[in-house]
């Protein structure tokens, strides 16, 4: 089974500019959080989709913000980027509950810098 | 909420030698999962090992075993026979089991394997 995928896998974007993350989870799972990870505040949970709807927020401001596609895929966007934005953002994707195993798999990250 | 402490931002040990990472944890909940990460240069997460609150008996995974203390809430991993490919930054991460997936992450911890 392919893993999960991240697209682009590098950014770089100039402060004020918006900007927009793709992400494919494994073939079967549903359920897809986005992470950020920066070297001050660690991994940060932003949010999480299932079935197209978000189902958890962490606490970030409203700049951020995601989606996810009848297949699964999900999008986030970040408007009006700001210095602090740089990071690694992280995808993960998480089996049925049925399995009974509540793991996430991640995918390779995307790197933006802002500018 | 809750949170998750890894009290060691670096650890060494030499190749074939067994070494411990500590996290602790708090949390008012009774049931939940815990994990390992690892998180080489390479930046993937990989999922190193996860234990359900409810069971009492240790997970294991090859080299990789934990001490799970509940009442104490301490959730340590302990790699067996170190081997210069286990040097990566490792992160605890717990996740309720309220409604959806998410992961809360501690600080992390980078262990380096010398030859």
């Amino acid at each position: 089974k392919a893993g999960v995928t991240q697209t682009p896998r590098y950014l770089i974007k100039t402060r004020g500019q918006q900007v927009t993350l793709s992400c494919s989870p494994i073939s079967g799972h549903r359920s897809v959080s986005w992470y950020q990870q920066t070297p001050g505040q660690g991994l940060q949970f932003l949010f999480e989709y299932f079935s197209e709807t978000q189902r958890n927020k962490g606490n970030f401001p409203g700049r951020f913000s995601g989606r996810q596609f009848s297949n699964s895929r999900s999008e986030m966007n970040v408007s009006t980027l700001e210095l602090g934005d740089s990071a690694l953002y992280l995808c993960a994707s998480s089996p049925p509950l049925t399995l009974g195993t509540y793991e996430q798999y991640f995918g390779p990250g995307t790197r933006l810098t802002v500018t | 909420a809750q949170t998750v402490t890894q009290s060691q931002p670096e650890m060494s040990v030499q190749e074939a030698e067994t070494v411990t990472l500590s996290c602790t944890y708090d949390t008012s909940e009774s049931d939940y999962y815990l994990f390992w990460y690892k998180q080489p240069p390479s930046r993937q997460m990989i999922l190193v090992i996860r234990q359900e609150a409810y069971k009492q008996q240790n997970a294991t995974e090859n080299r990789f075993s934990v001490n799970f203390q509940k009442a104490a809430k301490s959730f340590s991993l302990k790699i067996s026979d170190s081997q210069l490919g286990d040097a990566a930054m490792y992160f605890c991460a717990y996740r309720t089991m309220e409604y959806g997936n998410k992961l809360v992450f501690g600080a992390g911890t980078i262990l380096r394997v010398k030859s």
